[in-house]
């Protein structure tokens, strides 16, 4: 059985501080790892994604990948009360005939002004 | 607004009742996805289309039946639903083959039985 683990939080950070959000992983063959922001009675958007090991920026936010340690995870700098969401870690392969990710069950963020 | 909708955006519904929630891409992928997300709970797969097969059903009751006439178009019928069928109902689209395959959502349909 495929799992994705995650903090379900919620993790409460100041606004300004640096909000750690980190996620496990079962399938050591898994090639692709993404970030998705849900906002509360909204819908998963995707804003990060890592492919290779190591970080990977993107304004704010860092997605940092350790395939030995079967760890991804994502640091947002200079936290803001908009960035109070649930984040959901998810893990697929490439390429093949099956395009499913494994999703876990998020982490809840809540960014305190 | 993403590449995928999703209509009606808010449903409410008695358990007698027949109706469709419909999605469409527009991002040319070739595969569609059904998911549940109840509250405080995780998403849970429901359905998978790639190319217009469907390539997963994840122990879904009968209730729920699914349609996909073409790579763009991906329906849900609805038939003689529970209370605790209650949820958002987000359908995704990845494009499956020489990619990552990274999905996307449409803003999902709040369903409401009665």
């Amino acid at each position: 059985q495929k799992e994705v683990e995650q903090n379900s939080g919620p993790l409460s950070v100041p606004e300004g501080a640096i909000a750690s959000l980190n996620c496990t992983y079962s399938d050591r063959g898994s090639q692709s790892f993404f970030w998705y922001r849900q906002y509360s009675g909204k819908s998963p958007e995707l804003i990060m994604f890592i492919y290779s090991n190591g970080d990977k920026e993107d304004g704010r936010f860092t997605a940092q990948l350790n395939k030995a340690s079967q760890y991804v995870s994502l640091l947002i700098r200079d936290s803001q009360p908009s960035d109070s969401a649930t984040y959901l870690c998810a893990v697929g392969s490439y390429g093949g005939s099956q395009g499913n990710l494994i999703f876990g069950k998020g982490t809840k963020l809540s960014v305190k002004p | 607004e993403t590449g995928v909708t999703q209509t009606p955006r808010h449903l409410v519904m008695g358990m007698t009742n027949k109706k469709s929630l419909k999605c469409e891409q527009h991002l040319g992928h070739n595969a569609m996805y059904w998911y549940k997300q109840s509250a405080k709970k995780p998403l849970e797969l429901m359905f998978v289309y790639n190319f217009k097969e469907q390539t997963e059903n994840n122990s879904v009751p009968s209730r729920f039946s699914p349609e996909c006439p073409n790579s763009s178009h991906l329906f849900l019928h609805l038939h003689t639903l529970q209370p605790e069928d209650s949820a958002l109902y987000l359908c995704a689209s990845s494009q499956v083959g020489d990619s990552y395959n990274e999905q996307f959502f449409g803003p999902g349909t709040r369903l409401t039985v009665l």
